[in-house]
This record gives structure tokens, sequence and C-alpha cells, in this order.
């Protein structure tokens, strides 16, 4: 079955700082989504990438797909307190009818 | 404004006891799931169901039963067969099964007394 792995598990940051979430497939990637989650509340969608070598931005966020389509990179510029939050990337699972499976997350802090 | 909506929020569950979680939809979806999620797991799903009268079972299924008899609602009830219930556990929503941008609620969060 495809997996996702999400790394670092968890990240602080000082507030300004850049910083990078990484998601890896264990199989190919036919769309990756990046979701944001804060404590205790649901899932808000970010973006997502579909072909090989993507980027798509918003605001100070920016997501890749590599070219082999295992791999996605979230990136936060000057990241702001209000970056806080855990970031969850979903992907179609192989063999699927639509599910999406889901990495463990990465629970980001930024310090002020 | 169009959106989903879980409640309650909070939910306590004695031992033996059958729970039942609201989901409401006025996103006119026909897609709609249940995750459950533990700290530190994930998120996994427990049942979806593409359309009305139809559902399917997830990858963690047992010990919990779901209905889709109007389209915009999708209750799960968590049975006393469910040993482990504590878990938050978070609805979502796609235009159908096919479209991987699910919308979410805010969750429920259940806990064993």
């Amino acid at each position: 079955s495809q997996e996702l792995e999400q790394s670092p598990q968890s990240l602080i940051v000082q507030e300004g700082k850049n910083l990078t979430i990484n998601c890896t497939s264990s199989k190919t990637l036919y769309g990756l989504y990046w979701y944001k989650q804060k404590y205790g509340e649901g899932l808000i969608f970010l973006m997502m990438l579909q072909k090989g070598g993507e980027e798509k931005s918003h605001e100070k966020i920016t997501a890749k797909l590599d070219e082999k389509k295992q791999q996605s990179s979230l990136h936060i510029t000057a990241s702001q307190p209000s970056h806080a939050g855990i970031y969850l990337c979903g992907a179609r699972g192989v063999g699927s009818q639509g599910n999406l499976i889901f990495g463990k997350g990465t629970k980001l802090s930024v310090k002020p | 404004d169009g959106g989903i909506t879980q409640s309650p929020k909070y939910l306590f569950r004695k031992e033996g006891q059958n729970v039942t979680l609201s989901c409401e939809q006025n996103l006119n979806h026909d897609a709609m799931y249940w995750y459950r999620q533990d700290p530190g797991q994930g998120l996994r799903l427990i049942y979806y169901s593409q359309i009305v009268n139809d559902f399917q079972k997830g990858d963690i299924a047992e010990g919990y039963s779901v209905s889709r008899e109007k389209k915009e609602s999708f209750p799960l009830t968590v049975t006393s067969a469910q040993k482990n219930p504590t878990a938050f556990y978070l609805c979502a929503s796609s235009r159908d099964l096919g479209d991987e941008k699910l919308f979410f609620g805010s969750g429920t969060q259940l806990s064993v007394l």
C-alpha cells in the first residue's frame, strides 16, 4: 500500500526564518495535496500539485513536486506566528476509488 | 455561507454506549468521508459515501457505522464494539469521489468516561 512520510515530525522556528517541510511517497504520486490544521480544528486546503516539476505559491508558502513525482516540499518564507499549525500532505492512494491518504503531519511552532 | 458542520465539538462516551456524531454539509457535494485522527498517527479513513444510500468501508471501519439517507447528512455512530474510541473525528466532503480537494468540518473530540 502507498504511504506518505513527512519530515520533520515537528519544527520550532524563530519568527522571520524560512523553513521547509518534506513529503515522500512510497509510490508515484498522481496528485499531491497540502493541508493545514490548527490544533483541535479541521483541515484547510492549501494547494494541489499534479505535474512533475510543478511549483505553486500562495502568499509566503511555496510547494513543489519533484520531476519523479515521489516527493513534495513545502517552503515557508519569513515565517509568522499565523503559520503555526500542523501541515499534512495528502495523495490519492494507488488503486483507491478517491480515498485520500495522508502523511502523519508536521507540527510547526513559530516563536515571536 | 456554504460549509460543513460537525457537532458536537466534544462528546463523552460511557462504556457500552453507542454515540452518534453529526456531519452536515450545504455545499451540494456528492461525496462525504469520516476520518479518525490520533496524535502522531495522521488521518485514517473510517467510511466514505459516494452518493445517497451508498457507503463504503475505509481502512478502520470496525466498530463504526454510518448512514447516508440525505445528500447533506452523513452521521457516524461509534458503537460499543469500538474498544478504543478516544480520538478526534473529522468529517469531510468533496464534489465527487474523484475530486481530491476535500472540505473539512471542525471536528469532534470523543473521549471515554
